[in-house]
């Protein structure tokens, strides 16, 4: 297992047109993440999986964002209708559940930019 | 509202030095404690970690200082190298169970140059 891997690295597309980010995480971790990046700052929480299940969605994943884990493996986290405020570094993350809940494995991140 | 605040924002040390960056939190429910390093164009990567029952940790040249009742801990670098050259993020999370745990809040980072 090489880690979380994130598709495509980077997307540049125009305001209007929809985007869809893959997430493969570790495959032991039942946990998986997304969070978003801007410049200059810290990753951001947007939700969170237990398996297939979404558990949690930050009040920053608005009506326009959707993610699934449909198999409880790998991850889709889809914009429509992009805007330019959506261009950030969209990360992935995966972790086990119970005490090793806390320790985060990110994937390289797929950046997104709105023209 | 940031829930955690990191300084400094940027940090320029001569190798062989020290390298300091703090953080500092409000909610005394955080319990957990990690620092992340990031290189360009690479997701973060965890560092170190602590939890509040202890006051110090160590592992090779970096070392976590915590202190609770203060609400905040710090990252010290020994010996900084220029490969140690990377933006460094400090984050916490919260106790109990469920999907609080992994949701970290990250603060602004710190971009650290190690200057050869």
């Amino acid at each position: 297992d090489t880690g979380v891997s994130q598709n495509p690295r980077h997307k540049i597309t125009k305001r209007g047109q929809n985007v869809t980010f893959r997430c493969d995480p570790i495959s032991e971790h039942n946990r998986l993440y997304w969070y978003r990046q801007t410049l200059g700052q810290g990753p951001e929480f947007l939700t969170y999986f237990q398996n297939e299940a979404q558990l949690e969605k930050s009040r920053l994943l608005s009506d326009r964002f959707s993610a699934e884990r449909p198999k409880g493996s790998f991850s889709t986290l889809e914009i429509q209708r992009t805007e330019q405020g959506d261009s950030a570094m969209y990360l992935c993350a995966s972790s086990l559940g119970g005490p090793g809940a806390n320790v985060l494995t990110f994937g390289a991140g797929s950046r997104l930019t709105v023209l | 509202q940031q829930q955690v605040k990191q300084s400094p924002q940027s940090l320029i040390v001569q190798k062989g030095g020290i390298s300091i960056i703090n953080c500092a939190y409000e909610n005394t429910a955080f319990d957990y404690f990690p620092w992340y390093q990031q290189f360009p164009g690479k997701g973060p990567a965890l560092l170190i970690a602590i939890r509040p029952d202890v006051s110090e940790k160590k592992e090779g040249r970096f070392t976590i200082s915590f202190n609770k009742s203060a609400k905040q801990f710090s990252l010290h670098i020994m010996d900084s190298q220029p490969g140690d050259s990377a933006t460094y993020f400090c984050a916490a999370s919260k106790r109990g169970g469920g999907s609080t745990l992994g949701r970290l809040y990250f603060g602004r980072g710190t971009q650290l140059t190690v200057w050869p």
